[in-house]
């Protein structure tokens, strides 16, 4: 069936800094990608969706500056969260649905983010 | 844009009995409904979805029904087994490749 991976599933890095996460579709492509974010104990909120060639759509409060999304290929979207704070560690999923396929939503396995 | 709520945050049910899960969403225009279930940790993984066209659908031990006038689903699983153990999520959106929305979980414990 179709797979999504992520990479890395852990990152620790430090304060100021930024990272890099990667979320690729292995078994079809994907036009669009979706990127949630998790806290300890709570839902997946979505933060925004990737779109291949375009910008990325972003939902309300989550700001574009930080958290940059690049879809440069119909199998790869990657996710940088730039000027990494404390407050920004979480998990981070992303998720695609094959346009071909039926209509399930596949996601990677997600990122655990640290930030000392 | 959509909102969707779930209920109750946290449920305990005794090993062989039911466990029902509700949902509520806010765009009459949603028209797929898939619930999953996340082990801690872990990615979400699929265990049913239903399509608006359908008003129940029922998979082994597990069965999901909807109700587009009132806008609510729910997810019925039956004969709880210890493995049952996880939280579980619903979710609402459109059946193209399109964003999906999550509920904000319920923790399901099964008492032995």
């Amino acid at each position: 069936g179709a797979v999504v991976s992520q990479h890395p599933s852990r990152v620790i890095c430090k304060s100021g800094t930024s990272v890099k996460i990667e979320c690729r579709s292995l078994d079809f492509q994907a036009t669009t990608m979706f990127w949630y974010r998790q806290f300890p104990k709570q839902s997946l909120m979505l933060m925004a969706t990737s779109n291949e060639g375009s910008k990325a759509t972003y939902e309300q409060g989550v700001e574009k500056d930080k958290f940059l999304i690049n879809h440069a290929s119909l199998t790869l979207s990657t996710l940088t969260v730039t000027s990494a704070h404390p407050e920004d560690s979480s998990f981070y999923i992303c998720s695609a649905r094959d346009p071909q396929g039926d209509t399930e939503a596949f996601f990677g396995q997600g990122t655990r983010l640290t930030v000392v | 844009g959509e909102n969707v709520e779930q209920h109750p945050s946290t449920l305990s049910v005794q090993e062989g009995d039911s466990a029902v899960i509700k949902c509520t969403y806010s765009d009459s225009a949603s028209n797929y409904f898939p619930w999953y279930k996340q082990e801690l940790g872990k990615r979400p993984q699929l265990i049913i979805d239903i399509r608006s066209n359908v008003g129940e659908k029922k998979d082994q031990r597990i069965a999901v029904t909807l109700n587009k006038t009132a806008k609510h689903f729910s997810l019925h699983i039956t004969e709880t087994q210890p493995e049952d153990s996880a939280v579980y999520f619903c979710a609402a959106g459109y059946s193209s490749a399109s964003k999906i929305i999550f509920g904000s979980g319920t923790r399901l414990s099964i008492r032995p």
